[in-house]
């Protein structure tokens, strides 16, 4: 079975530094990849999603992320963190041909310090 | 378009109560999924539907049931309510089409007690 980890439950950084969110998914096939944002009390955003195009795929408010099949990796990065970045951060994996369905990581809360 | 709505926002069932969680979206989105948060694990999928009529179980059904009469509705039943249902649940939506993106609605937090 698929699985995503996310490495990290809780990031801590300061305001203007550099972000950094780990994902590493399990798939002997490159599925497609997604990062979701929640913010308090709120659903799940989509942030940006990697579905076999470009390696480096660019978001919203200035996250990217970049594709690695040789490490089966997905992190997410921003360059200068703003104090509204902080949220909780999901990796997810779609694998091919089961009905659009999405297995989650377990979530990294990250914080942003003044 | 309103896009993908729950309710209630927030309940409190007394155990071996039932309920019922409402979703409904405006999109025409085949696909519609149930998941449930619990802190520290992510989301997981308890059920699914890829169109009017049709569902399936994910990854931790027992418990739940659902029902899909129409592409707008996918209710999510909770007959005889236990503490470890006390959780986040999301509905969801998606086109159909490969690497489309789900669309989530607000949440419905529930404390069973």
């Amino acid at each position: 079975a698929q699985s995503v980890t996310q490495l990290g439950s809780h990031v801590s950084v300061s305001e203007g530094a550099l972000v950094l969110l780990r994902c590493n998914y399990s798939s002997s096939v490159p599925p497609y990849l997604f990062w979701y944002v929640q913010y308090p009390n709120q659903g799940l955003q989509l942030l940006l999603k990697y579905t076999s195009a470009a390696t480096l795929v660019k978001g919203i408010n200035g996250f990217e992320a970049e594709f690695k099949k040789s490490e089966t990796s997905f992190h997410l990065t921003k360059p200068s963190a703003h104090m509204s970045d902080a949220a909780e951060y999901f990796c997810a994996v779609s694998p091919y041909n089961q009905g659009g369905k999405l297995i989650f990581g377990q979530g990294t809360e990250l914080s942003v310090k003044p | 378009n309103a896009g993908v709505t729950q309710t209630p926002k927030f309940r409190i069932l007394k155990i071996g109560q039932s309920m019922t969680l409402q979703c409904t979206q405006d999109m025409n989105h085949n696909y519609m999924y149930w998941y449930r948060q619990d802190p520290g694990m992510g989301l997981k999928l308890i059920y699914y539907s890829v169109g009017a009529g049709i569902t399936d179980k994910g990854e931790v059904p027992n418990g739940y049931n659902v029902s899909r009469s129409t592409t707008e509705d996918f209710p999510l039943r909770l007959e005889l309510a236990a503490p470890s249902q006390t959780s986040v649940y999301f509905c969801a939506s998606h086109p159909g089409g490969t690497g489309d993106t789900q669309y989530f609605g607000p949440g419905t937090r529930l404390t069973v007690l």
